[in-house]
């Protein structure tokens, strides 16, 4: 299985301030395609995950510009420019390349 | 609008079964890939199986291989869970999702909730 380790699991974030999660995986989620499956998922408490960065890089419809993802090989960060209160919640990433899909532990941030 | 929706959760005693059901809404599967995935209290995500739409081919977890099966009805636009020999660590909140473009994992549902208890 491809594991995900991400960091911080907790993050403590001032309003309009940046924050940054890192994701680094066991392994390649390059596919033989030659697309790398890795997301990124927002859950704020009592709701569904929804998906915010697909493939890295590509934000969903409707997913504000603050939010953008990189990366390649093995590492991978989610960045946030300017915190908003709306942000908090557990954030996960996913690769969707090799079965079992896999999740990182999760990042919770929070408003200082 | 289009949505998932799970269904057959409850409380139940262990080693008993249980069958889930998901039925997409306003949404037909098509290509790719029908996933579970499970969220028990206070922890993260964790995928439990998937089936491939087109062509009926499974995954498990490690966790639940060979008590968990998959199943789909093309016909009713549905997946299924069933889950034998439940434990309670299989306690969870239990999603569907799906797979709009390989690997996505777009769309969710609001998930089930399964409680393993005596």
């Amino acid at each position: 299985d491809v594991i995900l380790t991400q960091s911080p699991l907790s993050l403590p974030v001032t309003l309009g301030q940046p924050a940054s999660i890192s994701c680094r995986s066991g392994q390649s989620p390059v596919s033989s395609d030659g697309h790398t499956y890795l997301n990124w998922f927002h859950q704020r408490p009592g709701q569904s995950p929804r998906r915010l960065i697909y493939k890295v890089s590509n934000r969903d419809s409707g997913v504000p510009d603050r939010f953008s993802g990189s990366g390649s090989g093995t590492d991978f960060t989610l960045k946030i420019s300017r915190v908003e209160a709306e942000d908090v919640g557990i954030y996960y990433c996913m690769q969707g390349t090799h079965w079992p899909y896999t999740f990182g532990q999760g990042t919770k941030l929070e408003i200082k | 609008e289009a949505q998932l929706v799970e269904s057959g959760g409850g409380l139940v005693q262990p080693g008993r079964s249980l069958r889930l059901s998901c039925v997409g809404s306003g949404l037909t599967f098509s290509n790719y890939a029908v996933h579970w995935v499970r969220q028990a209290p206070g922890k993260g995500l964790e995928w439990v199986s998937g089936i491939y739409w087109a062509g009926g081919g499974t995954g498990y977890a490690d966790s639940v291989k060979g008590r968990f099966t998959m199943s789909r009805d093309k016909a009713k636009n549905s997946v299924y869970l069933q889950m034998n020999s439940l434990r309670p660590e299989d306690t969870a909140l239990y999603y569907c999702g799906y797979d709009l473009t390989p690997g996505g994992l777009e769309s969710w549902g609001q998930g089930t909730q399964v409680t393993v208890s005596s």
